[in-house]
Formats: structure tokens, sequence, C-alpha cells
């Protein structure tokens, strides 16, 4: 078993529809993140979250809204996408804010088709 | 602000030869370096980190990646290359100043195909 878990792994999705994509860790972490990643451009930060907290929307589009009920738990809630946002989605964890030596722990991605 | 350089896209090795994937950074204090690996359709996996210390740092599956602050560097090596090692790698910076994990900066990532 993986320490950070996303689901669904694909997802495809029309622009009209409502979806959500889910991460849980399963590390103790303290501090969720999730990140877009497109092919040919860097990783993007879009959320951060410490102790279920938002600390920071990295100006991401108001058609994402992400949701996190408790320190183990993340969503991130799709409406109305463009084309343009079909990418791998990843959850990322860490021990928390306050513990800035720390790596990133990945779940495996959700990889979203917007037609 | 904080950059990381990866000069390579793709790096090609013989299995058995060794390998080094390179990373230049810039930031404006001291550095906390990490690499991450990624297989085809996973998530990005840590590999090693160098936060302090001595400035060659083991990590996992036999990877190391030495710390060079006069040149800015943090190049991944291992001895002797494994197909299995074939994935893209991923060099992030962060200020060792800055709580928050999520500000690392990744850099674009390097290919790397180990052949038989």
């Amino acid at each position: 078993e993986t320490g950070v878990t996303q689901t669904p792994r694909h997802l495809v999705m029309g622009m009209t529809n409502k979806k959500s994509l889910k991460c849980e860790q399963h590390l103790g972490h303290n501090a969720m993140y999730w990140y877009k990643q497109s092919a040919k451009k860097p990783l993007e930060l879009m959320f951060v979250y410490n102790f279920k907290e938002q600390t920071e929307n990295n100006s991401v589009p108001s058609r994402f809204s992400p949701e996190c009920p408790n320190s183990s738990h993340l969503f991130l809630h799709l409406h109305t996408l463009q084309p343009e946002d079909s990418a791998l989605y990843l959850c990322a964890s860490s021990l928390g804010l306050a513990e800035n030596t720390g790596e990133l722990f990945f779940g495996e991605g959700s990889r979203l088709t917007v037609l | 602000a904080q950059s990381v350089a990866q000069p390579e896209d793709q790096v090609n090795v013989a299995e058995g030869n060794p390998l080094t994937v390179k990373c230049t950074y810039s930031v404006s204090g001291n550095p906390y370096l990490f690499w991450y690996v990624q297989y085809p359709n996973r998530g990005l996996q840590f590999l090693l980190k160098y936060i302090t210390g001595d400035n060659l740092v083991k990590g996992s599956y036999g990877f190391e990646a030495e710390f060079n602050k006069s040149q800015t560097s943090f190049h991944l090596k291992k001895p002797s290359a494994l197909v299995s090692d074939s994935a893209l790698y991923f060099c992030a910076v962060r200020d060792a100043l800055d709580t928050n994990a999520g500000k690392s900066t990744f850099g674009d990532g390097t290919t790397l195909t180990v052949k038989p």
C-alpha cells in the first residue's frame, strides 16, 4: 500500500460535468498539496493545506475547488473545465509546514482528460 | 527567486555504465536540494536530499548526489546503471528559510534511458 492514494487513476469528463478527485494519505502527515503536471511544462503547485487549513492558492481558476476535511484527506472538485485542463493531477503530503527539511510524498496521480 | 536547471532533456547510457543526471540551482539563501524519480504513469518518488552536512548524499536504489556549493550543482549519479533505472528524473530546490515544502521549485525533468 502506498502512503498516498489517489482515486480515480483515470478520469474523462465533458466540459459541463462535475467530478472530484480524491487523495488520502496514511503517513500521519499534516500538510497536503495539489500539483498539476502537464506535458512539456514544469510541475505546477496549485494548493497547499496545513492542518486542514488552506495556506496557499497559486492563482488557480475557480473551476478547481479544493476541500480538506481533515489532515488525511484532500479533494479537488472539478466543474466546467476546459480541454487545456487535461493533465496529470498529483497529490502530495509532507510532515508539516513547520518541518521544512521534509521531502514530498506523492500519490500515483489522476490522469484527467477533458473533452 | 529560486530556480533549477536540468540542462539535458535526455540522457542515454548503456547498462552497467556509470550515469550522471545534471542539476544546477539558484537560491538566495542556503539550499535544500532534492531528487525525485517518476516512472511512466506514476507519481514522483523521493530519491535523496541534501539539507546540511556531508556533501555526498546517498539515497534509494544505489543513487547518490554531490552538493557543490561553488558550482551551485547537485548532480545525480549511479556507478552502474540498470535498465530499470530508465525514468524521468526531477531535481528540486527550496530555500532553507522557507518552511513550505510546496515552495520547492522543480526542474523540467531529465529522461534517463538505460539500454541493455
